[in-house]
């Protein structure tokens, strides 16, 4: 069964500083991994997705992740935060079934 | 491209009415419609899963009296709630599922906020 474990709950950087949002995911299988930004409010939006094509994966607002098979992980990071990053991302892994498994979900907090 | 509308974006309801949330995608057919319940401060919590002229699938606990399921098109999902009390009150969240490409791919709408009094 697949699983996925996003390390914090609550991350704090300053603006312009490097955003790291950890994801460790655990899958019998080859993973299809995601990450998705919501907003307060709001529904979720796609940020990038791990398809096997390439470990490193860049989405939209700068984002980017890595997969490491070695570490089970698809680290979220981008270099230089804004403002208009703050809110709460979620990793997820596609299941067997076609379901999408969610971490917890980490708030990123900007700070001016 | 991948646009899922949810409709309304809020409503308020009396305690023992019934109401309807609409769940569209606008620019791809889906070959799966998903709807999902979220608590403040929380992951999404799957509901039930949807195939166009299918039966949903529900998840373990979700009461299929209670949260009716119509998928009647590739680009239409209603999700009704039946009697709806205060405890019905949350965050409805729907998605779409695209071959997008290589893997399918969920695609959210804006979500719903149900308020019951």
């Amino acid at each position: 069964a697949q699983s996925v474990t996003q390390l914090g709950s609550h991350v704090s950087v300053s603006e312009g500083a490097l955003v790291l949002l950890r994801c460790n995911y655990s899958s019998s299988v080859p993973p299809y991994l995601f990450w998705y930004v919501q907003y307060p409010n709001q529904g979720l939006q796609l940020l990038l997705k791990y398809t096997s094509a390439a470990t490193l994966v860049k989405g939209i607002n700068g984002f980017e992740a890595e997969f490491k098979k070695s570490e089970t992980s698809f680290h979220l990071t981008k270099p230089s935060a804004h403002m208009s990053d703050a809110a709460e991302y979620f990793c997820a892994v596609r299941g067997n079934t076609g379901k999408l498994i969610f971490g917890q979900g980490t708030t990123l907090q900007v700070k001016p | 491209g991948a646009v899922v509308s949810q409709h309304p974006s809020w409503v308020i309801c009396k305690s023992g009415t019934s109401v309807k949330i609409e769940c569209r995608s606008l620019d791809f057919q889906a070959t799966t419609m998903f709807w999902y319940r979220q608590f403040p401060k929380q992951s999404l919590m799957l509901m039930a899963t949807s195939n166009e002229g299918s039966k949903a699938t529900y998840e373990q606990g979700v009461e299929k009296d209670k949260f009716l399921i119509n998928h009647a098109s590739l680009t239409l999902s209603t999700l009704t709630v039946t009697s709806a009390h205060p405890e019905d009150s949350s965050f409805y969240i729907c998605s779409a599922s695209v071959l997008d490409p290589g893997v399918e791919t969920q695609y959210f709408g804006p979500g719903t906020r149900l308020l019951v009094l």
